[in-house]
C-alpha cells in the first residue's frame, strides 16, 4: 500500500521560470493539503483540495501561486515565475476524511538560482 | 532528559534513557492534538494523537500527556534508541478534531541519541 508520492524530489529553476510539483495521495483518500516549511521551521498550511475543488486556500499567496486535483491524476502545486524566496521544501499530505490523520509525502526541495 | 519546546529546541540524550518533548498551546479551545516527527530529509511521520477528554494516551514506546489546565502537552518516548533522533512537531488542527483540513505547527524539538 504504497503512502503519498511526491515528485520531483528536487526541483531547481532559476528566477522567473515555473515549477510544477505533483502529488500523489495514498489510494482511498480524497484530501491534499499542501504545506511550504522552511529550514528549522514548522509547516504552513497553503492549500486543501478534495477532487476537483480547493476547500481552502487561505494560506497560498494570492499571486504567482495555483493548486488543482483533477478528477483523474495527481495534485499539482503550480507557482509561476519564481523568486528566490520560493527556495523551500513543499510537502504534501493525504486523508481519507476531514476528520482523519494527514499522511505526508517526503516533499518536493524546491531551489530557486 | 526534558525540553521547554519553543525555549529548548533542541533535546539531547543517552540511549537507553526516557525522552520527554514538551508543547505549548494558547487556545484554550483546542480540542485535538498530534504529535509527528520527521526524519531529516523525510515527509512528518504521524506518532500519535489524542483529544481534549483524555488526559493521556499511550502508543508504543511513546505517551502522550495533555493537561488542559496550563495548556501544556508532552511527548515522552521511553527507552530512547537512535532511530529515535529526528525533530518532534506538535500541530492542531484550529478547527477542531472535525475539522482536520489545515494543521497548525509548533517550532519544533530537535532530539539527538547519543549512542
Amino acid at each position: 500500500n504504497a503512502g503519498v508520492m511526491q515528485n520531483p524530489r528536487h526541483l531547481v529553476r532559476r528566477r522567473g521560470q515555473e515549477a510544477r510539483l505533483r502529488c500523489s495521495p495514498m489510494k482511498g483518500h480524497s484530501h491534499v493539503y499542501w504545506y511550504r516549511q522552511l529550514p528549522e521551521e514548522g509547516l504552513k498550511f497553503m492549500v486543501y483540495l478534495q477532487k476537483e475543488n480547493i476547500i481552502d486556500e487561505s494560506g497560498m499567496p494570492k499571486e504567482r501561486f495555483s493548486a488543482e486535483f483533477p478528477k483523474e491524476g495527481p495534485s499539482i502545486l503550480r507557482i509561476q515565475q519564481v523568486v528566490r524566496g520560493d527556495s523551500a521544501a513543499y510537502f504534501c499530505a493525504s486523508s481519507s476524511g476531514q476528520a482523519q490523520p494527514q499522511h505526508f509525502g517526503d516533499g518536493t526541495r524546491l531551489s530557486i538560482l | 532528559g526534558e525540553s521547554v519546546g519553543l525555549h529548548l529546541p533542541t533535546l539531547s540524550v543517552q540511549e537507553g534513557d526516557n525522552s520527554i518533548i514538551n508543547c505549548a498551546y494558547s487556545n484554550s479551545a483546542s480540542d485535538y492534538f498530534i504529535w509527528y516527527k520527521q526524519e531529516s530529509g523525510k515527509g512528518p511521520q504521524f506518532i500519535i494523537d489524542i483529544r481534549s477528554n483524555m488526559d493521556k494516551r499511550q502508543g508504543q514506546r511513546v505517551t502522550v500527556l495533555l493537561n488542559k489546565t496550563v495548556k501544556h502537552l508532552s511527548l515522552q518516548i521511553a527507552a530512547t534508541q537512535p532511530g529515535d533522533s529526528a525533530v518532534y512537531f506538535c500541530a492542531e488542527p484550529p478547527g477542531g478534531a472535525g475539522n482536520n483540513r489545515k494543521l497548525i505547527w509548533g517550532l519544533g524539538t530537535s532530539l539527538a541519541v547519543n549512542p
